[in-house]
């Protein structure tokens, strides 16, 4: 049975860092793309990263410089570095697993870890 | 404001049938595919559509989708109150380099 749990998220201060963990069961990390969704209070989806097999990345705008997308094979682990963090980045945070050879739709999602940014 | 743009709420009775509109541009929608998501806030959103009009398993044929040009759209058909949920349609933009979400639509079965 294909599952993801994601950990790590909590309540840091403005300018902070955190790591997000998504644990994956069922299925190989690296052999998938695998993306980090957020939605923030009140908000829709929003796409974050996507890591492809290749470890090719790709990142919103509104993150890039600030946000990393890596993998643990050993552990089959996705993992998000968030870096200076701001009350934007305040969402629950989803990861979810690739499906077909499209490289953006996701068949498979987390229940989600939440982040706040506050002082 | 969102790329994709969907109509932010729709409402028919149990038993009907709705139809979510998606529309984008020829940098996603007109060259790429079409996703669908039903997600209640809070928990893990759930595909129904993949490749404009395929169902993953378990998703019932109530559901289906369709793509023309750069516009897509979600059917659903016997409309049950447990399908009350917010659908999202999703693509890859060619320009941005980016996944790319609609704004979302929320259903209400009245």
């Amino acid at each position: 049975e294909v599952q993801l749990v994601e950990s790590g998220g909590g309540l840091i201060q403005p300018g902070g860092s955190l790591r997000l963990s998504c644990a994956a069961s069922g299925f190989t990390v690296s052999s998938n793309y695998m993306t980090w969704v957020r939605q923030a209070p009140g908000k829709g989806l929003e796409w974050v990263s996507v890591i492809y097999s290749s470890a090719s990345t790709y990142y919103a705008d509104s993150v890039r410089g600030r946000f990393t997308v890596s993998r643990d094979n050993s552990k089959n682990t996705l993992y998000l570095h968030m870096n200076n963090l701001r009350a934007e980045d305040t969402a629950l945070y989803y990861c979810a697993r690739g499906t077909g050879s499209s490289g953006y739709e996701f068949d498979y999602w987390g229940q989600g870890t939440l982040v706040t940014v506050s002082s | 404001q969102s790329v994709l743009t969907q109509p932010p709420s729709v409402s028919a009775a149990p038993g009907q049938k709705v139809t979510i509109s998606c529309s984008g541009s020829s940098s996603n929608i007109g060259n790429n595919y079409v996703s669908w998501y039903q997600h209640l806030p809070g928990t893990a959103p759930k595909l129904l559509i993949y490749e404009n009009n395929k169902r993953p398993s378990g998703i019932p044929d109530r559901f289906s989708g369709s793509k023309s040009g750069t516009s897509a759209t979600l059917g659903i058909t016997g409309l049950q109150t447990g399908d009350e949920a917010n659908y999202y349609c999703g693509t890859w933009d060619s320009s941005l380099s980016a996944v790319i979400f609609g704004g979302g639509t929320k259903l209400t079965v009245l």
